[in-house]
């Protein structure tokens, strides 16, 4: 699976929209794009994946660019139960497994 | 509608001693997988079933051995329980393996192993 990059924490102001980056810029052509999050010491919680075009949810959107290298993940009005730890992680075709790195702490102030 | 519920959700064991993590799905998946999450070091993958009577090795399979039974079960146990093993577990299941289709995880069992 190809390596993703991630800021380690990011501060975000209540009402106000996260938009969470990551880098995979060894990414191949039929890796999808996976964002869970983890809340506390909860499972991880699927958010939403794409492959190429940008997607968007009851929860989230993602945005990958027209190379495949980056992408964003946005909440758009993030509240104080968005706090949590947000993984990127890409997916080769007909992997089992889902490799988490070590994600971005997001933190919504109030 | 539960999704994926773990049993127990906390248990302290001693060495030696031996023990069955239960997760169970109503979601009708095919696949299902179990990790461990230790600090800083994300969740790695033990073991992971993709239909019901059938199991395969994931990353870290040493110290643990699974069943799956039934579809909508798949148990997780330690013979031998080592302090090794001290950790977060996490079962997880999707529809199918294919790479368009999420995991989705239950709440995890923390097990300490004294």
């Amino acid at each position: 699976d190809a390596k993703t990059t991630q800021p380690p924490s990011m501060d975000c102001a209540e009402g106000r929209a996260a938009n969470l980056p990551c880098n995979h810029s060894t990414i191949s052509g039929n890796e999808y794009v996976y964002w869970y999050r983890q809340i506390h010491s909860q499972g991880p919680q699927y958010i939403i994946h794409g492959l190429k075009n940008n997607e968007t949810n009851e929860m989230a959107s993602l945005i990958i660019t027209e190379d495949r290298k980056s992408s964003t993940l946005i909440l758009p009005h993030a509240t104080l139960r968005d706090t949590a730890v947000y993984y990127c992680i890409v997916r080769v075709a007909l992997s089992e497994k889902l490799t988490f790195g070590t994600g971005t702490r997001l933190t919504i102030i109030p | 509608n539960a999704g994926v519920t773990q049993t127990p959700k906390f248990r302290v064991l001693k060495t030696g001693q031996s023990m069955t993590l239960l997760c169970a799905q109503d979601m009708n998946h095919e696949y299902m997988y179990w990790y461990r999450q230790d600090p800083g070091m994300g969740l790695r993958l033990i073991h992971y079933s993709v239909g019901e009577g059938t199991t395969a090795k994931g990353e870290v399979p040493d110290g643990y051995n699974v069943s799956r039974l039934k579809k909508q079960n798949f148990l997780l146990g330690l013979e031998s329980a080592a302090p090794s093993q001290t950790s977060v577990y996490f079962c997880a299941s999707s529809l199918l393996g294919w790479s368009n289709q999420p995991q989705h995880f239950g709440d995890g069992t923390r097990l300490s192993i004294l």
